[in-house]
């Protein structure tokens, strides 16, 4: 079955600094692999998802990331943080033919001023 | 396109008692998606619909769950006999049932017992 591993419970960066994400899935086929980001008290909203096409993949708000099947990871990142890029971010895996997602147990990020 | 509602966003009963959720997807969406949150967790799979067949039901879902979505449109989420350790977001998704989608999330339900 597909999961992902996401290393770091906890991101404190200063504001304007790299932001780095790490998910690392398991997956014997090329997964369908998604971040989604959490605001507190709110639900998930999709950042940017990765679907066999280009392995660099864009999303909102200055997020991207890069599907390294070599390493089986799709780290998040972001050149410069903002203040309102701290959140709860999850990356999340399709299992199978189910459609079903299955998430990791989410990164919460701080931006210090 | 209105995005996934949910109702109520907050819920505060006693323990013992039934509580009902709605979910309202997106309206081209035919799957939908529960799922249970609790407090520095990741989202848990409880069970989905395709149209209204409910296709899987993870055995998180006990007895006392049950979900519906009868038309194939909305869908409610009923937990009969509330214990605290319900307490936790729920939240509703939908797809256009595409692998390559993802899904559309609502705000979520926030239940606690008391």
């Amino acid at each position: 079955a597909q999961s992902v591993t996401q290393l770091g419970s906890h991101v404190s960066v200063s504001e304007g600094a790299l932001v780095l994400l790490r998910c690392n899935y398991s997956s014997s086929v090329p997964p369908y692999l998604f971040w989604y980001v959490q605001y507190p008290n709110q639900g998930l909203q999709l950042l940017l998802k990765y679907t066999s096409a280009a392995t660099l993949v864009k999303g909102i708000n200055g997020f991207e990331a890069e599907f390294k099947k070599s390493e089986t990871s799709f780290h998040l990142t972001k050149p410069s943080a903002h203040m309102s890029d701290a959140a709860e971010y999850f990356c999340a895996v399709i299992e199978g033919n189910t459609d079903k997602l299955i998430f990791g147990t989410g990164t919460r990020l701080q931006v210090f001023p | 396109d209105t995005g996934v509602s949910q109702d109520p966003r907050h819920k505060i009963t006693k323990r013992g008692q039934n509580v009902t959720f709605r979910c309202d997807p997106i309206s081209e969406h035919n799957r939908l998606y529960w799922y249970r949150q609790t407090l520095g967790q990741g989202p848990e799979f409880l069970t989905y619909f395709q149209n209204e067949a409910q296709l899987e039901k993870s055995r998180l879902l006990s007895d006392r769950f049950s979900a519906e979505r009868p038309k194939g449109s909305f869908s409610t989420l009923e937990i009969q006999r509330t214990e605290q350790g319900d307490s936790a977001m729920y939240l509703c998704a939908s797809s256009p049932g595409r692998l390559n989608y993802g899904y559309t999330f609502g705000s979520g339900t926030r239940l606690t017992v008391v």
